[in-house]
């Protein structure tokens, strides 16, 4: 019943360190997206993928990279952390853009940058 | 641009009705989206609409007038765990979703 999967939960950085967010689902889903969610906004798309070996740009892409080596992860890391991207991050799947297929969400990270 | 807008924030009555709107202004339409956050949690698919018309689950609607660009959630009979943000989503014409900021429901006994 694990669905989709983020760690690490919580993490604190300085300024100018680096990190990967892991993201797994186990739903054999096809699509994988990380968001951000920053208070009085909607989430916001950083980076998507669509299959395997794949990876697309999403709204606010600068500062993120990503990638998708197995079908079951997602990694997010970032280079050169800055306060701006202090936020909570969620990594989502889904098996489809059609019809109702909705997106399932891990739990988030809390990132804080100092 | 793109947009999604909600109210901020609602207050209602344990056992009472409540209807969140949502209102939209995007690049196509490919289907509408609600979903329910608790606090410090992850968001959880509620419902979705692609045709005008009312969708029921339970205690939970949703109504969509595309004409409108216009959606809204109704809950009944509310309880105390239904307090936490709504989000309305909109599919566009690249099959992305644009979210709406949430609307908080505080429930009171």
């Amino acid at each position: 019943n694990a669905g989709v999967t983020q760690t690490p939960k919580f993490r604190v950085l300085k300024t100018g360190q680096s990190m990967t967010l892991l993201c797994a689902q186990d739903m054999n889903h096809e699509y994988m997206y990380w968001y951000r969610q920053d208070p009085g906004m909607g989430l916001r798309l950083i980076h998507y993928s669509v299959g395997e070996g794949t990876t697309a740009k999403g709204e606010v892409p600068d500062g993120y990279n990503v990638s998708r080596l197995k079908k079951q992860n997602f990694l997010l890391g970032l280079e050169s952390a800055a306060p701006s991207q202090t936020s909570v991050y969620f990594c989502a799947s889904s098996s489809g853009t059609g019809e109702s297929q909705p997106q399932h969400f891990g739990d988030g990270t809390r990132l804080s940058i100092l | 641009g793109q947009n999604i807008d909600q109210p901020t924030e609602m207050t209602a009555t344990e056992g009472a009705i409540v209807q969140i709107n949502c209102t939209y202004q995007t690049s196509g339409f490919n289907g509408l989206f609600w979903y329910q956050q608790h606090a410090g949690e992850a968001p959880t698919f509620l419902s979705y609409n692609v045709l005008d018309g009312l969708e029921e689950k339970g205690r939970f609607s949703s109504f969509l007038s595309r004409s409108k660009g216009y959606s809204y959630l109704l809950l009944k009979e509310l309880q105390m765990k239904d307090s936490a943000s709504y989000l309305c989503a909109v599919r566009d014409s690249n099959y992305q979703l644009i979210w709406g900021a949430g609307t908080k429901l505080i429930i009171k006994p």
